[in-house]
């Protein structure tokens, strides 16, 4: 059965400091991995990655992909406390299938 | 152009009414899903349409229904409302089904059953 393990759960943060969240899957014929920010609403589009090893940089936040040890991971540098959010990843292959997500919150 | 809309935003059912979600999408696009979200977790697929006439379960189907009779407009049912289906509901749908896609997502609906 398609899996897509998402760690820490939960993650408390000051402002400034720097933060790695993970994602491991198992899947059937992937096609791409992506991550998400959902704050209150509907989730918002970070990054998608088909690649292995090339990374996808956006400001503070930056993603790369291990095809070989199935895992990605989102760094966020220099967080905000805008950055407060529930982080999704999801695999894109028979379906989207999304992990449980990563609460992250950021303190003044 | 709108892309994704959901109706109605909220809604208060009781138990045993029946109701459908609405969803709409502007871009062409041919594959469609239906998610919910129950609070502090991910989503979790409820039925998914790979194209006008064709739909299929997910991993959470039970106590619900779809249909795709045009490439726009993918309603879910919900026949007998019950408090489990207590979530908020998304719809989403995607731009291609090549490597390079990404999902894009309605604002969501917010049930409440009681």
């Amino acid at each position: 059965e398609d899996k897509v393990v998402q760690s820490p759960l939960s993650l408390v943060v000051h402002e400034g400091d720097t933060v790695t969240l993970n994602c491991s899957y198992e899947v059937t014929n992937f096609r791409s991995l992506l991550w998400y920010k959902q704050e209150k609403k509907a989730p918002t589009f970070l990054f998608m990655l088909t690649s292995s090893g090339i990374e996808k940089k956006s400001g503070r936040l930056s993603s790369i992909l291990d095809k070989k040890e199935l895992f990605s991971i989102l760094n966020i540098t220099a967080t905000q406390t805008g950055d407060s959010a529930i982080y999704l990843c999801a695999y894109y292959g028979q379906n989207f299938v999304f992990g449980p997500g990563t609460r992250l919150s950021v303190l003044p | 152009n709108a892309g994704v809309t959901q109706t109605p935003k909220f809604r208060i059912l009781k138990i045993g009414q029946s109701m459908t979600l609405q969803c709409t999408q502007d871009m062409n696009h041919n594959y469609m899903y239906w998610y919910r979200q129950d609070p502090g977790m991910g989503l979790k697929l409820i039925y998914y349409s790979v194209g006008a006439g064709i739909t299929d379960k997910g991993e959470v189907p039970n106590g619900y229904n779809v249909s795709r009779s045009t490439t726009e407009d993918f309603p879910l049912r919900l026949e007998l409302a019950a408090p489990s289906q207590t979530s908020v509901y998304f719809c989403a749908s995607i731009r291609g089904t090549g490597m390079n896609t990404e999902a894009f997502f309605g604002q969501g609906t917010r049930l409440t059953v009681v």
